[in-house]
């Protein structure tokens, strides 16, 4: 069974500091990853898509990578503002499989 | 238009009372979902309806009845729940079928009190 860990639980850093975001799965036998972002009391936002055959992707401020072997991913995210502030979760989908495993998220606050 | 549109955003309803969440997208996504959401707590899966079928039911109690009038609209009907039904309820959709290599859209969710 998939497990999906996000270390730490909490962040709080300066504005303009670079956020650095940790995700770990226990099979790499994954269809893609992806990163959302979740404000308090709201929906999920997605923020990037790695698929299996890819190390990273880019969006803007925000770069995620991918690293099937060792079981990791990152988000970057740089340069951050207050409107960072927000729960980011990591999910994997496993191969023939239809449910993301979710990771219990990394709650980022971001002091201005 | 890239929203997943839920209503309502807020609903407090009695143990006995008989209530629906409703769900609408307009993107042409085959596939829809119900999470139901805890707390700082992940998102946990409740049912899948791919092709306007209901394909997955994750042993959700029978409380909760999903319903699929179209593909643009997803309800979720609410029978004599339980406070411990108190949760976040999230509506997602994707393009395809569930195990395709595609993103999810969530909608901003309904925060359901029971009680």
């Amino acid at each position: 069974k998939q497990e999906v860990t996000q270390i730490p639980a909490a962040l709080s850093v300066p504005e303009g500091e670079n956020l650095v975001l940790n995700c770990s799965f226990t099979d790499s036998a994954i269809y893609n990853l992806q990163w959302f972002r979740q404000d308090p009391g709201k929906g999920l936002t997605s923020l990037l898509l790695i698929q299996s055959s890819q190390r990273e992707q880019t969006s803007g401020r925000l770069n995620a990578s991918l690293d099937k072997s060792s079981g990791r991913s990152t988000l970057y995210i740089a340069a951050s503002q207050p409107g960072d502030s927000a729960t980011y979760l990591c999910a994997a989908l496993p191969f023939d499989d239809y449910k993301l495993s979710f990771g219990a998220g990394t709650t980022v606050t971001v002091r201005a | 238009d890239t929203e997943v549109t839920q209503t309502p955003k807020h609903l407090v309803m009695g143990m006995t009372n008989k209530k629906s969440l409703k769900c609408e997208q307009h993107m042409g996504h085959r596939a829809m979902y119900w999470y139901k959401q805890k707390a700082k707590k992940p998102p946990e899966l409740m049912f899948v309806y791919s092709y306007e079928k209901l394909s997955i039911n994750e042993s959700v109690p029978s409380r909760f009845s999903p319903e699929c009038p179209n593909s643009s609209l997803l309800n979720l009907h609410l029978h004599a729940l339980q406070p411990e039904d108190s949760a976040l309820y999230l509506c997602a959709s994707s393009q395809g079928t569930p195990t395709t290599n595609e993103k999810l859209f969530f909608g901003s969710g309904t925060q359901l009190s029971v009680l």
